[in-house]
């Protein structure tokens, strides 16, 4: 039973554009959301996160939304760039955390 | 200075052999896992030590068994490997603050494969 969802597989686009990056969760005790970026042969890395008391983090040219009503974030990268094509997973931690839950990732190449 | 280490980073083993997955944090974390990654790319939990203590153990056959002589380490050991058991596993840490976990570190990743 998947918790975390990311329905795209795959993602393209165009470098100096805007890559959103979904996912979805069915977990309500989720309290604490997390993206990392995976390059092959590494172990994933950690990105940026936010937490359930707000919609909205942003650190340089990353941003992340959340939206508990519906149980979906995003993961806003502007400008894209070369160097972001990665696997990107998103990750959901429950208020009595001692679990990350994962999504399937999304594979983002941003194109020169 | 890697955070988080686990060796090796290849594994190619037949079945039936035993074999053990090594991992170090440096990060003065109290909490480690171990996720395994399949075919379908899904990073899934495995087992999770916080301080020593299990505390997570997912559906994982008994011929899998974590070890943490200290909170710095968690090595996996598998008995009696099975074509099945083929995936790259991952080592991670985080810290507990206040009863809430923070950013999960993790291992590059031991590619297994059992022929």
């Amino acid at each position: 039973d998947q918790q975390v969802k990311q329905n795209s597989p795959s993602l393209s686009v165009q470098e100096g554009r805007i890559s959103i990056l979904n996912c979805d969760y069915t977990n309500s005790m989720f309290d604490y959301f997390l993206w990392y970026k995976k390059y092959p042969a590494e172990g994933p890395t950690f990105l940026i996160s936010i937490s359930s008391i707000k919609d909205k983090n942003e650190d340089g040219r990353f941003t992340v939304f959340l939206n508990k009503s519906a149980k979906h974030l995003s993961l806003h990268i502007v400008p894209s760039q070369p160097g972001d094509s990665a696997v990107y997973f998103c990750a959901a931690i429950p208020y009595t955390g001692n679990q990350f839950y994962f999504g399937t990732g999304t594979s983002l190449t941003v194109i020169p | 200075d890697t955070a988080v280490s686990q060796t090796p980073k290849y594994l190619v083993t037949q079945m039936g052999n035993d074999k053990s997955i090594k991992c170090e944090q440096n990060l003065g974390h109290d909490t480690m896992y171990w996720y395994k990654q399949d075919s379908k790319k899904f990073l899934k939990i495995m087992f999770s030590y916080n301080n020593k203590e299990l505390i997570i153990n997912e559906t994982v056959p008994n011929r899998f068994s974590p070890k943490s002589p200290d909170k710095a380490h968690l090595n996996l050991h598998i008995n009696s490997l099975e074509l099945g058991d083929s995936a790259v596993y991952f080592c991670a840490s985080s810290q507990l603050l206040q009863g809430m976990n923070t950013e999960a570190f993790f291992g590059q990743g031991t590619r297994l494969t059992v022929v």
